[in-house]
């Protein structure tokens, strides 16, 4: 069964940088897109953007000037930073698995998520 | 951007009862292969979200029978056949043709 664990601080300062991790277990993150949703208080889920396990990425536009998502396969692991961020950015931060990449279709994007993330950003 | 608009925000249904949810995209979801990348999730109260349909019409593992999704191109359906309290939550729809984009979500509650 596969398990995704967000972790990272849960307090963030405005401008500064917000980092998560991902860590994957009991799968290997080899073969797979990941990505990174958010969801802001009482709202609406918001994706971030994805990786493949090779390091290719692609970003929400919204967000694609702010955003950078790393991978580290030898740790099972993916990452997001968020650069300059504001109280805008305050929401439960969820990775979640993204699609095989070896085929287009006959994917369950998103079969498997973390238990999220809260992080507030606030001086 | 691709835009995904669901209707209605907000349903109340009586246990038993069937409920239907619509979404609509702001651009075919049709890619060349042939399949629409049309996926439904369920968000429960104080839980992550969960995959129930992925490419329109696939129920995905686990999820009961009384789920359905229907739909080409830019319009989907969403039907639960019997509603059941362990239904009450968010339902969101998300395209993947085009990175992935959600809907505003459909909360559904028990009457």
């Amino acid at each position: 069964q596969v398990q995704l664990q967000e972790s990272g601080p849960g307090l963030v300062e405005p401008s500064e940088t917000l980092s998560l991790t991902c860590i994957v277990s009991g799968g290997t993150i080899s073969g797979y897109y990941w990505s990174w949703i958010r969801q802001p208080p009482g709202r609406g889920l918001e994706h971030i953007g994805y990786i493949y396990y090779t390091g290719i990425t692609n970003y929400n536009p919204s967000l694609k000037s702010r955003v950078t998502i790393s991978v580290d396969t030898s740790r099972n692991q993916f990452s997001l930073n968020l650069r300059s961020v504001t109280a805008a950015d305050t929401a439960v931060y969820y990775c979640a698995r993204d699609r095989r990449g070896d085929v287009l279709s006959g994917n369950s994007i998103f079969d498997y998520w973390g238990q999220g993330r809260l992080v507030t950003v606030s001086s | 951007d691709i835009v995904m608009t669901q209707t209605p925000l907000s349903l109340s249904v009586t246990p038993g009862q069937p409920a239907s949810i619509s979404c609509k995209s702001s651009q075919s979801l049709l890619h060349g292969d042939g399949k629409n990348y049309l996926f439904w999730y369920l968000q429960r109260p104080g839980q992550s979200p969960q995959l129930l349909i992925y490419e329109v019409s696939n129920r995905f593992s686990g999820v009961p029978d009384r789920f359905s999704g229907s739909g080409s191109g830019t319009d989907f359906t969403l039907r639960i056949s019997r509603v059941e309290a362990e239904d009450v939550g968010v339902y969101y729809c998300m395209q993947s043709i085009q990175l992935r984009t959600f809907g505003q979500g459909t909360k559904v509650e028990i009457k």
